[in-house]
């Protein structure tokens, strides 16, 4: 079974914190993605990589950036935390490219809340 | 710009009636469609896709229908049982996966 492992499941954070939220996975899967979800808005991307030391904008980058310092590691930041930016977050990867029809699979999601 | 809508944000039925979710997409582009379910404070499973070469695919009790000339496909769950109570995202995949806004299933005993 694929495993996607998020440190950290729920935060408390100060407006102006850096915050990280680490996520780890175990089936050597190229690709990882971290997304947020908010009620009524889905899932929306902030960044994806596609390799170590690889990483693209997703379509909310914004008050984001992320580390790929290792295949099985994908790290997201959030430089100075903002209280739009309270959410649940969720970590993905994927074998191969999703463009030919992989699945991703999804972390159990880390709940940050910004005060 | 919401390419992959989810227009209705719940649905309640009956356990053994049908469930049906539906989703519309705008780019032409899209060739690949998924259905995830999302159960509360966990992250969302993978529960069946089609190829947009397909009109439909068939997963146990769980069917999904792409209708390619409309820009719709839709997820039907016979018959539905009170577990599948979830949220259920719609996505598509053109380079990187587009999820919709999710549909909350309540399936009442």
């Amino acid at each position: 079974d694929v495993k996607v492992t998020q440190s950290s499941r729920y935060l408390v954070k100060r407006t102006g914190e850096k915050v990280f939220l680490e996520c780890v996975q175990d089936m050597d899967h190229e690709n990882m993605f971290w997304y947020r979800q908010d009620p009524g808005l889905g899932l929306r991307l902030i960044y994806f990589s596609y390799d170590v030391k690889m990483k693209e904008k997703g379509d909310i980058p914004e008050g984001y950036s992320v580390s790929r310092e290792k295949k099985e590691r994908f790290s997201l930041i959030l430089e100075s935390a903002s209280t739009n930016q309270t959410s649940m977050y969720l970590c993905a990867s994927s074998f191969s490219r999703v463009d030919s029809g992989n699945t991703i699979y999804f972390g159990e999601g880390s709940w940050l809340t910004v005060v | 710009d919401q390419q992959v809508k989810q227009n209705s944000p719940s649905l309640s039925v009956q356990e053994g009636r049908i469930s049906i979710l539906n989703c519309d997409y705008t780019n032409s582009m899209f060739d690949y469609f998924l259905w995830y379910k999302k159960y509360p404070a966990e992250g969302p499973t993978f529960l069946i896709s089609i190829s947009s070469i397909k009109d439909k695919n068939e997963d146990g009790r769980f069917t999904v229908f792409l209708n390619k000339s409309a820009k719709h496909l839709s997820l039907h769950i016979v018959p539905s049982q009170p577990g599948d109570s979830a949220v259920y995202f719609c996505a598509a995949s053109h380079s990187r996966l587009t999820f919709g806004e999710g549909t909350q299933l309540t399936v009442n005993p």
